[in-house]
């Protein structure tokens, strides 16, 4: 079966730098999503995108957040300055159309900021 | 905020019984209710869904019933195997894909 594949599986950086999550989604999905969970609770939507915009965004995506597709495969998270609490599992997720079709989930970048 | 009440917390059931998650939701706007089982280091990955024009479905083992009245929907794992040892998220769907989760369950299933 055709998986979603993110990398790194592991990073840890320091609180206020930079971080670029990234993820290749599906070949021949169109809508690619951002999730996050933090350790032991539940996951949480951060954003949505499709047709090379931002389709809708939750209130955790603020302006430290963007979302890029920079080229036809990869699709990335950046979180411009760190903090603490922006540690959490990071999950990418894609689907072949929108309105709630099966989406397929990635195995997810720990990130841990220290 | 929205939310979907997930309930139990954790459920522990011996291997061939009867494994019930219920969640409550209260956007009656959406209309995509799924069930999503996740391993420990992996993504969540879909088990089943439903749509509100239905109150049962059933794959296999698994089956969804959807109380639209009581804003109510509720997961059944029959003949429960230590294979399905999990955390089981239900959701609700947005118009755009995003998913609202429940907390969680976390499924133990006893040989």
């Amino acid at each position: 079966e055709p998986e979603v594949t993110q990398t790194p599986s592991h990073q840890v950086t320091q609180m206020g730098q930079e971080v670029i999550l990234r993820c290749v989604p599906i070949s021949n999905h169109l809508y690619f999503y951002w999730y996050r969970q933090i350790l032991g609770q539940k996951v949480e939507f951060l954003v949505s995108f499709y047709n090379n915009e931002i389709s809708e965004k939750s209130e955790i995506f603020d302006d430290q957040f963007s979302v890029e597709r920079p080229d036809g495969s990869n699709f990335t998270l950046k979180i411009r300055s760190t903090k603490l609490e922006d540690s959490a599992m990071y999950f990418c997720a894609s689907s072949e159309s929108g309105h709630n079709e099966k989406l397929f989930f990635g195995s997810g970048t720990q990130l841990s900021v220290l | 905020q929205q939310q979907v009440k997930q309930s139990p917390q954790s459920l522990i059931v011996q291997k061939g019984g009867i494994s019930i998650i219920n969640c409550a939701y209260e956007n009656t706007a959406f209309d995509y209710f799924p069930w999503y089982q996740q391993f420990p280091g992996k993504g969540p990955a879909l088990l089943i869904a439903i749509r509100p024009d239905v109150s049962e479905k059933k794959e296999g083992r698994f089956t969804i019933s959807f109380n639209k009245s009581a804003k109510q929907f509720s997961l059944h794992i029959m003949d429960s195997q230590p294979g399905d040892s999990a955390t089981y998220f239900c959701a609700e769907g947005g118009s755009q894909g995003n998913l609202i989760f429940g907390k969680g369950t976390k499924l133990s299933v006893k040989p």
